[in-house]
C-alpha cells in the first residue's frame, strides 16, 4: 500500500521569499507523483506531476519539484513566492500500471504567505 | 482543455431529504470519474470510483446505499446523497480522470445538512 506523509501542517513565509514543501511517500512500486494547490472553497489545481524521464519537473505558477527516489521524495519548491501563493498544498501518489490509479492524497500544508 | 465542473457549488436541505451533486467532463469524455468527501483542514478520502456504464466501486466503509454514484455518460457522473443527516454535511468533490494517470477536480460542492 502506498502512503504520503506531508511532514509540515503548515508554512509561513515572507512575500518574495523562497519556500521549500516537503512530500515523502512509500511504495513497493514504481508511482506517479502529483502536486495539487487547493485555494479556499475551490476544488484542487494540478500544480505538476512526475511520471517519468527528468526528475526535475516544472509546474504552472513558478513552482518545481524534485523526485528522488532513494530518498522517497518529492518536495515542491519556489523561488520567491507571492501573497497569491497562499493556499493549502497537497502531494499525491498513484501507482505505475495500477488498474484504477487511484490517488492517496498527503494532509495537506497551509502555505501562508506574509507581506 | 480538462475543465470538471460541479452542480450545485452549495446546497442547504433540511435532514431525510436526498441531495443530487453533479459532475461534468466539460471538454473531453472521461470514462472513470471519482468522488471524494473533504472535512474541514482535512485531506481528501476517496469514496467511490465511477466508471461509465458500470456499477461504481466504493472504498471500504462508505455506505454504498447511502452514496448512490450513476455515471450514465461519458460525460457526467452524478453523487446522490440519500436521507441526509447532519454528519453527512461536508465539501464534495469530483475528479475525471485524463489520460491513464491525471486527475483533473471539479471546484467542489458544499452540503450543509440542517
Amino acid at each position: 500500500a502506498q502512503s504520503v506523509t506531508q511532514l509540515d501542517s503548515q508554512v509561513p513565509v515572507f512575500e518574495e521569499a523562497p519556500v521549500e514543501l516537503r512530500c515523502n511517500y512509500s511504495s513497493s512500486v514504481s508511482v506517479y507523483l502529483f502536486w495539487y494547490v487547493q485555494y479556499p472553497n475551490q476544488g484542487l489545481q494540478l500544480l505538476l506531476k512526475y511520471l517519468s524521464g527528468s526528475t526535475l519537473v516544472k509546474g504552472i505558477n513558478g513552482f518545481e519539484a524534485e523526485f528522488n527516489k532513494s530518498q522517497t521524495s518529492f518536495h515542491l519548491r519556489k523561488p520567491s513566492v507571492h501573497i497569491s501563493d497562499t493556499a493549502e498544498y497537497f502531494c499525491a501518489v498513484s501507482d505505475y500500471g495500477g488498474a484504477t490509479n487511484k490517488l492517496i492524497f498527503g494532509t495537506g500544508t497551509l502555505l501562508a504567505v506574509q507581506p | 482543455g480538462a475543465v470538471v465542473s460541479q452542480h450545485p457549488s452549495r446546497v442547504i436541505c433540511k435532514s431525510g431529504t436526498s441531495v443530487k451533486i453533479e459532475c461534468r467532463s466539460l471538454d473531453f469524455q472521461a470514462t472513470t470519474m471519482f468522488w471524494y468527501r473533504q472535512f474541514p483542514k482535512k485531506s481528501l478520502m476517496l469514496m467511490a470510483t465511477s466508471n461509465e456504464g458500470s456499477k461504481a466501486t466504493y472504498e471500504q466503509g462508505v455506505e454504498k446505499d447511502k452514496f448512490l454514484i450513476n455515471h450514465a455518460s461519458l460525460t457526467l457522473s452524478t453523487l446522490t446523497v440519500t436521507s441526509a443527516h447532519p454528519e453527512d454535511s461536508s465539501f464534495y468533490i469530483c475528479s475525471a480522470r485524463v489520460e491513464y494517470e491525471t486527475q483533473y477536480f471539479g471546484p467542489g460542492t458544499r452540503l450543509l445538512v440542517l
